[in-house]
């Protein structure tokens, strides 16, 4: 199974302040997706940016997707106190055994 | 070690019917998650199961769907009744207490469900 691999693996900044959070991954993919967990709940899906896409916006947020790297990058603009979660990105969109990293875990600073 | 089972690995169904999905979480997690996947989605969440609290459904898409956990370790994922916007792949995950985001959770592979 495919598994991203996410940097950095903590971030903490102040409310109103961009976060930027990075993932890695190893095949190729059709798609990738980025997903977010708050405290004792299951993930939520984010958004999810097909290989042959380099960018895609969804409110606050803006994925980025580098095949040539196999990377992708989460960035959140104008923070809140409610984007304090861990976010999670896979990589392949199948379902064999999906399983998740460690995530970047953000905290926002009131 | 064993993952997370489910069972079957896919069914078949006619509109209307009623059907039950089983996962088998690795043995000592205490939380267990439900999620289905439509061909080219993301994953949508369903419900969350933690310990003997109660369990957290705020993802379930109508009142046709309902989860059971007994004993703390296996459970049944039923849909009553059936629709064809139902297929999908349904993943069970489990993790060692779910008490924070802080944790992996692991997939088990999927009950590929088709309703005709």
């Amino acid at each position: 199974s495919q598994q991203g691999e996410e940097d950095p693996q903590a971030l903490s900044i102040q409310e109103g302040e961009n976060a930027t959070m990075n993932c890695s991954y190893k095949t190729s993919i059709n798609n990738l997706q980025w997903y977010r967990q708050n405290s004792g709940r299951g993930l939520v899906h984010l958004i999810l940016i097909r290989s042959n896409e380099r960018e895609k916006h969804s409110g606050r947020l803006r994925v980025t997707l580098d095949t040539s790297k196999k990377s992708s990058s989460l960035l959140i603009t104008a923070s809140r106190a409610a984007d304090t979660a861990s976010y999670f990105c896979e990589s392949g969109g199948g379902a064999d055994g999906l399983t998740f990293g460690k995530g970047t875990h953000l905290i926002i600073q009131p | 070690g064993a993952g997370v089972s489910q069972s079957p690995s896919n069914k078949v169904t006619e509109k209307g019917k009623d059907v039950e999905l089983r996962c088998d979480p690795i043995s000592g997690h205490t939380a267990l998650y439900w999620y289905r996947q439509s061909l080219g989605q993301g994953l949508e969440f369903l419900i969350y199961f933690q310990g003997n609290s109660a369990p957290d459904k705020s993802g379930l898409p109508s009142d046709r769907f309902s989860a059971e956990r007994t004993g703390g370790s296996v459970s049944t994922l039923t849909i009553q009744r059936t629709q064809q916007e139902d297929s999908a792949v349904y993943l069970c995950a489990s993790s060692l207490s779910g008490g924070t985001a802080w944790e992996t959770q692991y997939f088990g592979p999927g009950t590929r469900l088709l309703v005709l």
